[in-house]
C-alpha cells in the first residue's frame, strides 16, 4: 500500500519562500507528482520527480530523494495567489498508472 | 483544446437514489482515472481505465458503486442506493497513458445526499 504523509496547514509571508515537505513508505515508487489546488477548483499539475535531485520550474523546484522517501516543493517570491492546497501523489511501479494522493497541505500566503 | 469536462458540476439527491456522473476526457488519452474528494482531503483513489476495461478497481468502496468506459473514451460511475457519506467532491482525470505523463483533471461532480 502507499501511506504519504504532508503537513496539514502552513503560513508564510508574500515575498519569501516556503518549503513544503512530503514522506512517503510505499510497497513501489514510480515517480512523485505534485499539484496545486485551489479552494473549489481542480488540482493542477506542478511537477513530477522520478530520479533524486532537484528540478526547478521558474519560483517553483521540487526536490526527491528516492532512498529517504522524501520530496519537498519549493516557492519562492510568494505571491498571495500562491495560497492554495498543494497535493504530494505517488505513481505505483505496477502499469505505472496508479497514483495515490497524499491529504494536502493548505499553504496561506499572509501580507 | 478541451480538458476533462465532468457532468454534473453539481447534483442533489435523496439518500436511497441511483446517480449517474459523467467524464468526457481529454481527446486521444486512453488512462482515465476517478476520485473521490471531501473537504479538507486528498483525492481518494477510486478506479483507473486503461482503454474500454478498467486496470485498478482497487479504490472502490463497495458494491454500490460501479464505473464503465464502454469505448475508450467517455466513463460513467454509477453509485447505486446513495447514502449521506457518499457525499464528496467526485473528480474524474485523464492521461496519455505514458509512464511519466501527469494527470489532467475536471473540475469535478459536487454530490450532496439529502
Amino acid at each position: 500500500g502507499q501511506n504519504i504523509d504532508q503537513p496539514t496547514e502552513m503560513t508564510a509571508t508574500e515575498g519569501a519562500i516556503v518549503q513544503i515537505n512530503c514522506t512517503y513508505q510505499t510497497s513501489g515508487f514510480n515517480g512523485l507528482f505534485w499539484y496545486q489546488q485551489h479552494a473549489g477548483e481542480a488540482p493542477t499539475f506542478l511537477s513530477y520527480n522520478v530520479l533524486d535531485g532537484l528540478e526547478e520550474k521558474g519560483r517553483f523546484s521540487s526536490f526527491l530523494s528516492r532512498s529517504k522517501g522524501y520530496s519537498y516543493l519549493l516557492l519562492k517570491e510568494l505571491q498571495m495567489k500562491d495560497s492554495a492546497s498543494y497535493l504530494c501523489a505517488v505513481r505505483d511501479p505496477r502499469g505505472y498508472q496508479k497514483v495515490t494522493f497524499g491529504t494536502g497541505t493548505k499553504l496561506q500566503v499572509i501580507p | 483544446g478541451a480538458g476533462v469536462s465532468q457532468t454534473p458540476s453539481n447534483k442533489v439527491t435523496e439518500k436511497g437514489k441511483y446517480v449517474e456522473l459523467r467524464c468526457d476526457p481529454i481527446s486521444g488519452h486512453t488512462a482515465l482515472y476517478w476520485y473521490r474528494q471531501s473537504l479538507g482531503q486528498g483525492p481518494e483513489f477510486l478506479i483507473y481505465f486503461q482503454g474500454t476495461g478498467a486496470a485498478d478497481d482497487s479504490g472502490l468502496p463497495n458494491d454500490r458503486f460501479f464505473a464503465v468506459r464502454p469505448e475508450g473514451s467517455v466513463s460513467t460511475l454509477k453509485i447505486q442506493r446513495t447514502e449521506r457519506g457518499d457525499s464528496a467532491v467526485y473528480l474524474c482525470a485523464s492521461s496519455p497513458g505514458q509512464w511519466n505523463s501527469p494527470l489532467h483533471f475536471g473540475n469535478g461532480t459536487r454530490l450532496t445526499v439529502t
